[in-house]
C-alpha cells in the first residue's frame, strides 16, 4: 500500500483554478515531487522541491506544502493538462521511494 | 541533452529471471549528484520504485522486491540493469529507467520512454 494518499480523480473546468493533494506523514520532512503523465507516454516532471518548476513547464503549475499535504495547483487549467498526476517523495524512514496512487484530472 | 533507452525482452515466462539495460546517451554516468533507477508501473494502474544504483555501485532497493531485485551499473558502457527474479503476472508492466537526483528533492529526470515487458507463459 501507497505510504502517499492522492485523490483519485479530480475535474476543472477550462481556465479555472485547480489543487490537486497528497497526503503523507513523511511530507513533514520531504518536499513532494510531482509527475504529470498523458496516456502511452513516460511521466514527466513538473514540479520539484518546495515550488520549483523544471525548465520547460509553464508557471501555472505551482507546489506548496502544508504539514502532511502537499499540494500542486494549476492556475488556469488548458486542455493540454488532462493526465494523470503522481506525487512521490522519500518514506518516513528515508531509506525508499514511494508514489501516491495518482490523480486523473479531467479539464471540462 | 540526457537521454535514457531501456532495452530487454518483450515476454517473458513465469518463474524466470527478466533482465533489462538501460542506455545512457548525452551525459555522463559518473557523477556524483544522481542515482540511476527503475520504476514500474502494471497496466492501468499506478507508479512503482523497484530501486537505484549510485554510480560507486551503492544500491537502495523497495523493501517489497529486494529479495528478488539486483541493479548494476557498467559505467564504461554507460549502462546500468535490471535483475528481477521468480517472475509472476505480477510482474508484467512498463519498465521505465531514469536518473534520480541525490539532493534531498530526490527528483526522477529525465525518465526513458519505457518498455511493456508480459510475463505469460
Amino acid at each position: 500500500s501507497s505510504e502517499l494518499t492522492q485523490d483519485p480523480a479530480v475535474s476543472v473546468a477550462l481556465g479555472q483554478t485547480v489543487r490537486i493533494t497528497c497526503q503523507g506523514d513523511s511530507l513533514r520532512t520531504y518536499y513532494a515531487n510531482w509527475y504529470q503523465q498523458k496516456p502511452g507516454q513516460a511521466p514527466l516532471l513538473v514540479l520539484f522541491g518546495k515550488d520549483n518548476r523544471p525548465s520547460g513547464i509553464p508557471d501555472r503549475f505551482s507546489g506548496s506544502t502544508s504539514g502532511t499535504t502537499a499540494s500542486l495547483t494549476i492556475t488556469g487549467a488548458q486542455a493540454e493538462d488532462e493526465a494523470d498526476y503522481y506525487c512521490n517523495s522519500r518514506d518516513t524512514s528515508g531509506n525508499q521511494q514511494v508514489f501516491g496512487g495518482g490523480t486523473k484530472l479531467s479539464v471540462l | 541533452q540526457l537521454q535514457l533507452q531501456e532495452s530487454g525482452p518483450g515476454l517473458v515466462k513465469p518463474s524466470e529471471t527478466l533482465s533489462l539495460t538501460c542506455t545512457v546517451s548525452g551525459g555522463s554516468i559518473n557523477n556524483r549528484d544522481y542515482y540511476w533507477g527503475w520504476i514500474r508501473q502494471p497496466p492501468g494502474k499506478g507508479l512503482e520504485w523497484i530501486g537505484s544504483i549510485y554510480y560507486s555501485g551503492t544500491t537502495y532497493y523497495n523493501p517489497s522486491l529486494k529479495s528478488r531485485v539486483t541493479i548494476s551499473v557498467d559505467s564504461s558502457k554507460k549502462q546500468f540493469s535490471l535483475r528481477l527474479g521468480s517472475l509472476t503476472a505480477a510482474d508484467t508492466a512498463v519498465y521505465y529507467c531514469l536518473r534520480e537526483e541525490v539532493a534531498d528533492e530526490n527528483r526522477f529526470d529525465p525518465w526513458g520512454q519505457g518498455l511493456l515487458v508480459t510475463v505469460s507463459s
